[in-house]
């Protein structure tokens, strides 16, 4: 079955530094990949997707994601994390399948 | 803004009791989505419209659900009979286009309390 895994349900990083959040999906083929943020009592909103040609594709407010097909991951990534990029982030494929999110926290 | 708005915000029904929700999504997107959530989970697909077209529903709708979009335009989701399992963050999101390659835009979401 497709699925989607986020393996971090918390990612602590100190403002300034760079930030890594992981995703992991197991479709075969071509998928087509999203990732959403949630801030407090907002609803989710597309930061960026891959659906074909280069592997690392560039979002909203400085994102960045890398898709690797051989190691099926889809990270994401923000050289210098800033205080409000804290939130809850969530991985998708496709419209069907998100991740379980995990919750990031930038430190000042 | 026109972004995706959904009715109520807040519901919170006896056990039991109907309840029905509304989304209006963005004006010129075809599909339209439903998920259910939980706290500390990601959204569960529920089912999709194309269009006025019902395309897929997922094993978690149950019977006592039902979804419409009669005009292509708004959708509603009904719940009946509602069960306190029902309890969760219902979501509405539209995008645009065919295949599955277009961005989800979600609403803020209708909150459920089945007591």
């Amino acid at each position: 079955a497709q699925s989607v895994a986020q393996p971090e349900d918390q990612v602590n990083v100190a403002e300034g530094n760079p930030l890594t959040v992981k995703c992991t999906y197991s479709v075969s083929g071509n998928p087509y990949l999203f990732w959403y943020v949630q801030y407090p009592n907002r609803g989710l909103q597309f930061l960026l997707k891959y659906i074909t040609g280069d592997n690392l594709v560039k979002g909203s407010y400085g994102f960045e994601a890398e898709f690797n097909k051989s190691q099926t991951s889809f990270h994401l990534k923000k050289p210098s994390a800033l205080v409000s990029d804290s939130a809850l982030y969530f991985c998708a494929e496709n419209q069907f399948y998100f991740g379980t999110g995990t919750s990031l926290t930038v430190i000042p | 803004d026109t972004g995706v708005s959904q009715d109520p915000r807040h519901k919170i029904t006896k056990r039991g009791q109907n309840v029905t929700f509304r989304c209006d999504p963005i004006s010129e997107h075809n599909r339209l989505y439903w998920y259910r959530q939980t706290l500390g989970q990601g959204p569960e697909f529920l089912t999709y419209f194309q269009n006025e077209a019902q395309l897929e529903k997922s094993r978690l709708l149950s019977d006592r659900f039902s979804a419409e979009r009669p005009k292509g335009s708004f959708s509603t989701l009904e719940i009946q009979r509602t069960e306190q399992g029902d309890s969760a963050m219902y979501l509405c999101a539209s995008s645009f286009g065919d295949g599955g390659t277009g961005e989800l835009f979600f609403g803020e979401g209708s909150r459920l309390t089945v007591l």
